[in-house]
């Protein structure tokens, strides 16, 4: 299995530019979560979907932030307007349903710099 | 206010020895604890799980749970410079949502 892949693994915008970050999760895994990184405030939960439904949106900071999953293999994170605080790693993650749904598996991040 | 909360380090630990890294939690409801070793710019990657009190082994790694304190720890015998990295523990409810510490930085010396 190729793991969680996501897109772009960098990305460098300016202040104002809309940011769309990608995510494919493993076959099969029903739970998909994306996560935000930083030195100040650790890794932080966004939102997470189960079986393409958002079940919980309460870490996404504010308006400026969505997240859809049209079907069980693709994700995005939009940020518009992006703004210079938003420079973080961002990591997707996947898991199985039922018992081993705490079993999260981390796809490589997308590095984002806004300028 | 964090719901997780582990020492950040760093812990320097002299090759050969053990680590101990310690975690402890507020929310009652959490069932589940996972340590996930995290390498400089690299992802979280999943090394221990455990849902029930007491010791939990896997090779050099070895997780305790204590719910009544509350407590999580994870022991790695006869470091390698390899497990030089960042632990995360997190804790896990019953929807499968997961509450991260901030990591604890291990540096293991030759």
């Amino acid at each position: 299995d190729a793991g969680v892949i996501q897109s772009p693994r960098h990305e460098v915008t300016e202040m104002g530019q809309e940011v769309t970050l990608r995510c494919k999760p493993i076959s099969g895994h029903d739970y998909l979560f994306w996560y935000r990184q930083t030195m100040m405030r650790g890794l932080e939960l966004l939102i997470y979907f189960n079986n393409n439904v958002p079940i919980d949106d309460s870490g996404m900071p504010e308006d400026r932030f969505s997240a859809k999953m049209p079907n069980a293999s693709f994700s995005t994170l939009k940020i518009q307007p992006s703004e210079p605080r938003d420079s973080a790693v961002y990591f997707c993650a996947s898991s199985p349903s039922s018992r081993s749904r705490e079993t999260q598996y981390f796809g490589p991040g997308t590095r984002l710099l806004v300028l | 206010q964090k719901e997780v909360e582990q020492n950040s380090g760093p812990l320097s630990v002299p090759e050969g020895a053990i680590a101990s890294l310690n975690c402890t939690y507020s929310d009652r409801g959490s069932q589940s604890f996972f340590w996930y070793r995290q390498y400089s710019g690299k992802s979280p990657e999943l090394i221990m799980s455990i849902y029930s009190n007491g010791d939990k082994e896997d090779g050099r790694f070895t997780a305790q749970l204590n719910k009544a304190s509350q407590y999580v720890s994870l022991l790695i015998r006869d470091s390698q410079p390899s497990d030089s990295a960042t632990y995360l523990c997190a804790g896990g409810d019953s929807w499968g949502k997961l509450q991260f510490g901030a990591g604890t930085q291990v540096v293991v010396t030759p």
